[in-house]
């Protein structure tokens, strides 16, 4: 079974911290994908991955940068964290061979005080 | 803009009945078709996922694909209480970029 892990289910930070968020996929996939989800805004995709070092924006990427240094994790960093970014994150992770399926980690639900 | 459709709902169909939940989608060189289910605080969870025009069966599942109309639908049969989640309808870009394009999502409640 495809396992993408996601560092932590929950995370309260404060206006102006720099956030990390980890997220690691243990079945070799090229691509991988960070969203954000919000009420009566579906999924949205901040940045996406298609090899180590690669990285392209998705739709809203304003206040997000990403890593990947590794093809297994991808990293996504809120330089300088706002009330207006708490939200639900997730990641998840495809194949090109296996035709653009993606599996999601279990979310990260970050607050922003 | 491609966009995916959806009914929000929610929908409410009794246990044991077949719940029919539908999507279009505007890309029409899209190839590749899926449906999540999310409870509530979760992360979706792939249910299935159809490439060709017609039906897909996998257990209480069916998925159906009508690309001449760009709709696909997916129906639940024997619906049960542990159904009730949002299910997002998802659809791959014509580009082939692996990205997927999410619709809205629609809650469906199966009442006992």
């Amino acid at each position: 079974d495809v396992k993408v892990t996601q560092s932590s289910r929950y995370l309260v930070k404060r206006t102006g911290e720099k956030v990390f968020l980890e997220c690691v996929q243990d079945m070799d996939h090229e691509n991988m994908f960070w969203y954000r989800q919000d009420p009566g805004l579906g999924l949205r995709l901040i940045y996406f991955s298609y090899d180590v070092k690669m990285k392209e924006k998705g739709d809203i990427p304003e206040g997000y940068s990403v890593s990947r240094e590794k093809k297994e994790r991808f990293s996504l960093i809120l330089e300088s964290a706002s009330t207006n970014q708490t939200s639900m994150y997730l990641c998840a992770s495809s194949s090109p061979g296996g035709a653009d399926t993606q599996y999601f980690g279990p979310g990260t639900r970050l607050t922003v005080l | 803009q491609k966009e995916v459709e959806q009914n929000s709902g929610p929908l409410s169909v009794p246990e044991g009945a077949i719940a029919s939940l539908n999507c279009t989608y505007s890309d029409r060189g899209s190839q590749s078709f899926f449906w999540y289910r999310q409870y509530s605080g979760k992360s979706p969870e792939l249910i299935m996922f159809i490439y060709s025009n017609g039906d897909k069966e996998d257990g209480r599942f069916t998925a159906q694909l009508n690309k001449a109309s760009q709709y696909v639908s997916l129906l639940i049969r024997d619906s049960q209480p542990s159904d009730s989640a949002t299910y997002l309808c998802a659809v791959g870009q014509s580009s082939n970029t692996g990205k997927l394009i999410f619709g809205q999502g629609t809650t469906l409640q199966v009442k006992p």
